[in-house]
């Protein structure tokens, strides 16, 4: 079946460097995506969204690419701080039907 | 608001036995979702509601697993009987509607013995 993946399971990044977390789609219907940021003992909590008539979108820190023509979702972090520390999951969604999570990237961040 | 409310936070319980987890989504969301999340296979969708409709419940592994949304300020899932398999964090969030931000609650750990 069709999914949503990341590319990597783990990722770490020093303070004061930019992250790069990514996520590949399969599904070319998927038309809103988003990243949650999950902590330990927490649950998912949004960070930022796009849907699909849009390639880029800057947050506080955080900018998320789209690019539909290869399927790839991709959050940047600027200046990684300790507390970004968590576990990232990208989401898609299929016509206003429930998020489809991936398996999740774990950022660890060293100062 | 409160955010969505889900309790209990823990449960431990023997094989067999029923439990029910409960959860008050955000007031004004339309769609409530119940996940599960084990390291194996990540955030899976159980089932989700919209104006207190259950319109997909593919996400449910058997008959063993219900859910209800008797009105739009509460929801249950109910495991009848438990099984250890079932052990997990299960998470209720709900949104304005589906193709909108989902607030997560803190889930319920749940841990069948």
């Amino acid at each position: 079946g069709e999914s949503v993946g990341l590319h990597l399971p783990t990722l770490s990044v020093q303070e004061g460097d930019n992250s790069i977390i990514n996520c590949a789609y399969s599904n070319s219907a998927s038309d809103y995506f988003i990243w949650y940021k999950q902590e330990s003992g927490k649950g998912p909590q949004f960070i930022i969204d796009i849907r699909s008539n849009m390639d880029k979108r800057q947050g506080q820190r955080v900018t998320v690419l789209l690019n539909k023509t290869v399927k790839h979702l991709s959050l940047q972090i600027a200046a990684t701080q300790p507390g970004d520390s968590a576990v990232y999951f990208c989401a898609e969604n299929i016509g206003g039907a429930a998020l489809i999570f991936g398996k999740g990237t774990t950022l660890s961040v060293s100062s | 608001d409160a955010g969505v409310i889900q309790s209990p936070r823990h449960e431990v319980t023997e094989m067999g036995q029923e439990v029910t987890l409960r959860c008050k989504p955000i007031s004004g969301h339309n769609s409530l979702f119940w996940y599960r999340q084990t390291m194996m296979r990540g955030l899976e969708l159980l089932i989700y509601f919209n104006n207190n409709v259950p319109i997909d419940d593919s996400g449910m592994p058997e008959d063993r697993f219900s859910a209800k949304m008797p009105n739009a300020s509460f929801s249950t899932l109910k495991i009848q009987p438990s099984e250890p398999r079932d052990s997990a964090v299960y998470f209720c969030a709900s949104s304005l509607a589906g193709d909108t931000e989902a607030f997560f609650g803190q889930g319920t750990r749940l841990t069948v013995v």
